[in-house]
């Protein structure tokens, strides 16, 4: 399986600011992930971080708001935007294991827009 | 988007009951998986299903993939106050790209 870091766990920020969301995989992956997880609800899927490329985003996300990179095959980065308290929620990235069917997920960036 | 109806949302038994949690689509699904996630933390992988009808069994879970892989169940057998926690399944739109039914909060009181 794979271990996936992400930093910071938690922040507190305010509103029209930017926060950038480090993810550390512990082994070459190669499909990369980012998911927003809103209180007591479930995951909804940001885009998919392509290494090498821009990422491919889900209806509903746009690269200005939520900007990724993926500088290699362990690596990546989200960056929410401008954020206002609605931005406030858990994001997680989450990598693809050895096999197709297994994702591994981070433990979460708890974020709070005041 | 392909949605996945999952139910009940809250469910608290008592130690030893049985349960079974439902995920539903109308929606075809290239395989299903099934996730715990505790509070603070990431969903953690429990199994993933991908032949129609196939049958996993993890200690005293059962997970179930339906025939037409729209559905499927997750089903504990005598539950204990360490299975609470959060279930979500997740079915693979393609590519991996994975969408999450609304999760089943599950509470064992001892």
């Amino acid at each position: 399986s794979a271990v996936i870091s992400q930093k910071p766990s938690r922040d507190i920020c305010q509103r029209g600011t930017s926060l950038t969301i480090q993810c550390q995989v512990d082994s070459q992956v190669t499909m990369m992930f980012w998911y927003r997880q809103q209180p007591g609800q479930s995951l909804t899927l940001i885009a998919t971080a392509n290494q090498g490329s821009e990422a491919t985003y889900e209806s509903g996300f746009v690269i200005d708001k939520f900007p990724i990179s993926r500088p290699n095959l362990t690596f990546s980065t989200l960056t929410v935007s401008n954020m206002s308290p609605e931005d406030s929620s858990i994001y997680l990235c989450s990598a693809m294991g050895l096999s197709y069917y297994e994702q591994y997920f981070g433990p979460g960036t708890r974020l709070t827009v005041t | 988007t392909q949605l996945l109806e999952q139910s009940p949302q809250f469910l608290s038994i008592q130690e030893g009951e049985n349960l079974t949690v439902y995920c539903n689509s109308s929606s075809v699904f290239s395989s299903l998986q099934w996730y715990r996630q505790e509070p603070g933390e990431g969903p953690v992988l429990l199994v993933t299903v991908v032949t129609g009808g196939e049958v996993k069994k993890l200690k005293r879970l059962t997970f179930q993939f339906g025939d037409a892989r729209k559905d499927s169940s997750l089903h504990i057998t005598a539950a204990q106050p360490g299975d609470t926690g959060l279930y979500l399944c997740a079915g693979d739109q393609g590519a991996q790209k994975l969408v999450f039914g609304q999760g089943t909060r599950l509470t064992i009181n001892p």
